[in-house]
């Protein structure tokens, strides 16, 4: 079983829907949890941390629950430029480090 | 501000090369981390370093591959003998880390590796 779990997708949506990605990840001592966009051919770069009691940006929303171990994220008015992949990431801290560890990623396709 | 800076962008060699990929994180950050990132398996976590020193190498795939970081403004990833299937993009990514913290990870540009 992957550490984290995401549906590849692609998520075929128009343009001003609001789409949701879910994540599961399997380590439950992981301490820190992120969403990453990576656009086609460049490199991840963060979207949002999330936090236990939800938080919004703009947007986005993210959302975890310890419990399930389930994170998600929700965007509301979807753009163009949101076409992207999404990826969640779990954050455990070994050795005074900060390691990471990414899903495979969720494609999104937004249309007009 | 400069963020992570990575060389070369691309390169394409013949296997049994070797392949030498360079790294500069951000200055004043502690941890450095090198992914490989491909369609089948993803991004991955190869090895990283919290103060120069190389916390977690269980990702390195096999011995022909290793990591240095000889001080804090730079580091290195070494294939040798290079071999088809190590093709793939390889990001160096940086943060400033403590063992409360949630810092996220700022990634450098990749390079993207081709072995014939």
């Amino acid at each position: 079983r992957k550490e984290v779990e995401q549906d590849p997708g692609p998520f075929n949506v128009p343009e001003g829907a609001t789409v949701a990605f879910n994540c599961t990840y399997s380590n439950s001592a992981s301490q820190s949890f992120f969403w990453y966009r990576q656009d086609c051919r460049k490199e991840p770069k963060l979207l949002m941390s999330v936090y236990s009691s939800g938080n919004e940006d703009g947007r986005f929303t993210a959302q975890l629950n310890r419990a399930s171990q389930y994170i998600s994220l929700l965007i509301r008015d979807s753009k163009l430029s949101d076409s992207a992949t999404y990826l969640c990431v779990v954050s455990t801290h070994p050795g005074g480090g900060n390691k990471l560890t990414f899903g495979t990623g969720t494609q999104l396709k937004v249309e007009l | 501000d400069a963020g992570v800076i990575q060389s070369p962008r691309h390169e394409v060699t013949e296997m049994g090369q070797e392949v030498t990929l360079r790294c500069k994180p951000i200055s004043g950050h502690n941890s450095l981390f090198w992914y490989r990132q491909t369609m089948m398996r993803g991004l991955e976590l190869l090895i990283y370093f919290n103060n120069n020193v190389p916390i977690d190498d269980s990702g390195m795939p096999e011995d022909r591959f290793s990591a240095k970081m000889p001080n804090a403004s730079f580091s290195t990833l070494k294939i040798q003998p290079s071999e088809p299937r190590d093709s793939a993009v390889y990001f160096c990514a940086s943060s400033l880390s403590h063992v409360h913290s949630n810092q996220p990870q700022h990634f450098g540009d990749g390079t993207r590796l081709s072995i014939l």
